[in-house]
């Protein structure tokens, strides 16, 4: 079974940095897309960040540079470092893996976790 | 970008009815477009993948439909279990996008 847990949300100011991770199993990880998409409180659903098996990655323009997807495929994880957060940064969210190294559908999705910029 | 525009926001319906929900893109997409569900407090689902290729376990009242620019989801016999907020994704290109969100509530 495909699992997918999240972590490393938290409460942090404005202008703060955090980094989730998220643990996979019931997969061959290396083998497969990985994508970041969040969820503002009450609002529709956003694509942040999507790394390729080969580790090629993919930004939303809103990023700006500010946050980094990485993986480790030793570790069968998945990580987004995000940096100079601001209040609109604030979401659930989510990892979400692809349908294949080529298949950009999302057919499974984690818990979600939670940040919250705030002063 | 690709802008996805759902339609409609909100849609009351009676258990048994039939639901038809649509997705516009701002441009074509071929068939790079997916159906997601979402309920109340919990992670999205895939439903419908490539337009009208249904996901492992999702029950065969829903199914898909549509090519280019125009897509539409449909929910035969609906259920009490399928109050949600569903959502059109395409992944033709970058940067990927969502549409706002269509949410069915029960009568």
């Amino acid at each position: 079974e495909v699992q997918l847990v999240e972590s490393g949300g938290d409460l942090v100011q404005p202008g703060g940095s955090l980094r989730l991770s998220c643990e996979a199993s019931g997969f061959t990880f290396s083998s497969y897309g990985m994508n970041w998409v969040r969820q503002a409180p009450g609002k529709g659903l956003e694509w942040v960040s999507h790394i390729t098996s080969s580790g090629t990655i993919h930004h939303a323009d809103f990023v700006k540079g500010r946050f980094t997807i990485s993986r480790d495929n030793a570790k069968n994880s998945l990580y987004l470092q995000m940096n100079s957060l601001t209040d609109e940064d604030t979401a659930v969210y989510y990892c979400a893996r692809a349908a294949s190294s080529s298949l950009n559908c999302f057919e499974n999705w984690g818990q979600g976790t939670q940040v919250t910029v705030s002063s | 970008e690709i802008v996805l525009t759902q339609s409609p926001g909100f849609q009351s319906v009676t258990p048994k009815e039939k639901v038809t929900i649509t997705c516009r893109a701002s441009q074509s997409i071929g068939n790079s477009l997916h159906w997601y569900q979402q309920k109340p407090y919990q992670s999205p689902k895939l439903l419908i993948k490539y337009a009208s290729q249904s996901f492992s376990g999702v029950p065969s009242r829903f199914s898909g439909s549509g090519y280019g620019t125009d897509f539409t989801l449909t929910i035969n016999s609906l259920e009490v279990e399928d109050a949600a907020t569903y959502y059109c994704h395409q992944s033709s290109s970058l940067p990927w996008t969502f549409g706002q969100g269509t949410k069915v509530e029960i009568k």
